[in-house]
């Protein structure tokens, strides 16, 4: 199982919601990330959990608040977004050894923020 | 000192030929440099990766160049297909703490294969 799984795959938010993005691996990867995307552009790291640990938050808006419950979940709650928050965001997981750097990514959830 | 120039931004290659995109760096602490290849809708897909101990990594159709005093490297495809039809980022990164890592990427080349 090669997969990292992102639930929903779209979600329309309104900006007084409170939602969450789920991401999932049976990878024994102990490294995830969440990203950003726009439309015609990189991704853009977000945070990083390392070993269920918060190593990288990129000052990211506390309006984004993840969470990593075990070694295979990862979450992202969502809080009084904006529409400029409408974005792909992509979950990425890798083994943080550093003869192994593939970061596998999911397929992410399209948001729109309305 | 942490971005990935990437170019062209767009490429459009006839179908059997060969489809070049070039990136450049200026950090030499990156030791790890991906390509990654994402179709619409989809997240990013590693394509190959090269570390700057070699200067070329084949596989397949799929070759990295790397040059590292120059600090450049490039991806060819060879007998490119309109399957090849995408986005491509190159990135880079350091592995100086483990869990770390923060892949920056290019600015992305949108292929395109013509019949």
């Amino acid at each position: 199982d090669t997969e990292v799984t992102q639930t929903p795959k779209h979600l329309v938010m309104g900006m007084t919601n409170k939602k969450s993005l789920k991401c999932e691996q049976h990878m024994g990867h102990r490294a995830m990330y969440w990203y950003k995307q726009k439309a015609k552009k990189p991704p853009e790291l977000m945070f990083v959990y390392s070993y269920e640990k918060l190593s990288i938050n990129e000052s990211v808006p506390s309006r984004f608040s993840p969470e990593c419950p075990n070694s295979s979940l990862l979450n992202l709650h969502l809080h009084a977004l904006q529409p400029e928050d409408s974005a792909l965001y992509l979950c990425a997981s890798s083994q943080p050894r550093d003869s192994q750097r593939e970061a596998f990514f999911g397929q992410g959830t399209r948001l729109t923020v309305v | 000192q942490q971005q990935v120039k990437q170019s062209p931004q767009s490429l459009i290659v006839q179908k059997g030929g060969i489809s070049i995109i070039n990136c450049a760096y200026e950090n030499t602490a990156f030791d790890y440099f991906p390509w990654y290849q994402q179709f619409p809708g989809k997240g990013p897909a590693l394509l190959i990766a090269i570390r700057p101990d070699v200067s070329e990594k084949k596989e397949g159709r799929f070759t990295i160049s790397f040059n590292k005093s120059a600090k450049q490297f490039s991806l060819h495809i060879m007998d490119s297909q309109p399957g090849d039809s995408a986005t491509y980022f190159c990135a880079a990164s350091r592995g100086h703490n483990f869990g770390n890592e923060k892949l920056t990427f290019g600015t992305g080349t949108r292929l395109t294969i013509i019949p």
